[in-house]
């Protein structure tokens, strides 16, 4: 009920094509869902955010979409660079102020 | 711009013993949050205070752990007796606190070797 579902587990996507993670959740009370993008040897830092009133928020090359009826979200990076090259992580956050379930992570590599 | 800092940034210790991990969040944040990350496995919540008491804790969050907030800067978790499946990163994590859901700013980690 708590989990949130994250795949694929690892990506490799050419440089200038599209990355698209996708995650699952079943607990109807998450509200908030952020994606987390972490560097090795750094801590997750905020990439996008969305809340479920709206079914896509796009923030330059970055877009969630979300599917409330389906329970799913998805990020899209478009024009994939090799800087983008990171470890993604979705999250569902029940309510403001409140500990963030993190999905299992997706390694993304972007080749030249 | 501001940010979560975390000391000492890797800590290596003997099973058994004590640890004390420590983090300084942003100045003007209320909630503040402890995770692990084993390795290569997904970040989870440990811990989260405010108002100098614990506000949720998970059920990774046993008596062995306590957490903190010595003055008015600092935050801290403590293991007591650590185990070795106690090795992990350890992000600490903040946010302002308000009514509508806010970013939490993470931390660079403490990684933990317990040998």
């Amino acid at each position: 009920q708590q989990q949130v579902k994250q795949s694929p587990q690892s990506l490799i996507v050419q440089k200038g094509g599209i990355s698209i993670i996708n995650c699952a959740y079943e607990n109807t009370a998450f509200d908030y869902f952020p994606w987390y993008q972490q560097f090795p040897g750094k801590g997750p830092a905020l990439l996008i955010a969305i809340r479920p009133d709206v079914s896509e928020k796009k923030e330059g090359r970055f877009t969630i979409s979300f599917n409330k009826s389906a329970k799913q979200f998805s990020l899209h990076i478009m024009d994939s660079q090799p800087g983008d090259s990171a470890t993604y992580f979705c999250a569902a956050e029940a309510s403001g102020n409140t500990p963030l379930v993190f999905g299992k992570g997706t390694r993304l590599s972007v080749i030249a | 711009e501001p940010e979560v800092t975390q000391t000492p940034s890797h800590q290596v210790t003997q099973m058994g013993q004590e640890v004390i991990l420590r983090c300084v969040p942003i100045s003007n944040h209320l909630y503040f949050y402890w995770y692990r990350q084993i390795l290569g496995q997904k970040v989870e919540f440990l811990v989260s205070f405010y108002n100098n008491e614990i506000s949720e804790k998970s059920e990774i969050f046993d008596d062995q752990f306590s957490v903190e907030r010595p003055d008015g800067s600092n935050f801290t978790l403590k293991i007591r007796s650590t185990k070795l499946e106690d090795s992990a990163m350890y992000f600490c994590a903040s946010n302002e606190g308000g009514w509508s859901y806010n970013e939490q700013f993470f931390g660079p980690g403490t990684r933990l070797t317990v040998l």
